[in-house]
């Protein structure tokens, strides 16, 4: 099966740079992907994995490295609107595609 | 494009009654996967349908149960309902060459008093 772990709250200044981790322990995966969430909204896609390394979308960046079973999402110049719950998830590629997501990381941005 | 749909948004049932959720995905998407969100709790994984067939699920009991139809279209089912289900559903679809994409649903926040 699979299991992801996360930080569950971080807190950062407005401008500043944060890191999200996530963990997994997995029999098989395609590759991790982030998502965001605010408050009383539905979770959106930031950004995917496939491949170990770094991808880059705007202000925000993840990272893979499936010989260290660990991703972590990268967000810079935060801004208020930053605030809200990030989580990791994979898909299975063992397990017909079944989906795990980790139990979140509720971000506050700080002025 | 139009985004993921769900039907009702707001739901309030008694105990041991039954509920049917409904979920529209993108249009050319034939994945739809459905997730029980409760507060400060991770978005546990109910099932997936890919062209009208279940093709995994998760760690729910049988009173759970979806469906897809052949414009996929997708429904699930909380039968026998506890207080413990009150939460929010979620469903997400993804297109074929974007699997690792989920497009979410507003979700159906569901009240069992």
């Amino acid at each position: 099966g699979q299991s992801l772990e996360q930080p569950s709250e971080v807190t950062a200044v407005e401008g500043a740079i944060v890191q999200i981790n996530c963990t997994y322990q997995t029999s098989g995966f395609y590759g991790l992907s982030w998502y965001q969430q605010h408050d009383g909204g539905a979770p959106t896609f930031l950004s995917y994995n496939g491949l170990d390394g770094l991808e880059e979308t705007g202000r925000f960046s993840s990272f893979l490295s499936r010989s260290d079973s660990y991703g972590y999402l990268l967000l810079q110049e935060l801004q208020m609107k930053d605030s809200a719950s990030y989580f990791c998830a994979v898909r299975s590629s063992t397990n017909a595609g079944k989906s795990t997501f980790g139990d979140g990381t509720t971000l506050t941005v700080k002025p | 494009k139009a985004g993921v749909t769900q039907t009702p948004r707001y739901l309030i049932k008694t105990r041991g009654q039954q509920v049917t959720l409904s979920c529209s995905p993108i249009s050319g998407h034939r994945s739809v996967s459905w997730y029980q969100q409760t507060p400060g709790q991770g978005l546990q994984f109910l099932f997936e349908y890919f062209s009208e067939t279940q093709r995994n699920k998760g760690n729910f009991p049988g009173r759970f149960s979806g469906r897809q139809f052949s414009n996929s279209r997708s429904e699930m089912n909380v039968s026998t309902l506890e207080l413990g289900d009150s939460a929010l559903y979620l469903c997400a679809s993804a297109g074929d060459s974007s699997y690792n994409e989920q497009f979410f649903g507003p979700g159906t926040r569901l009240t069992v008093l």
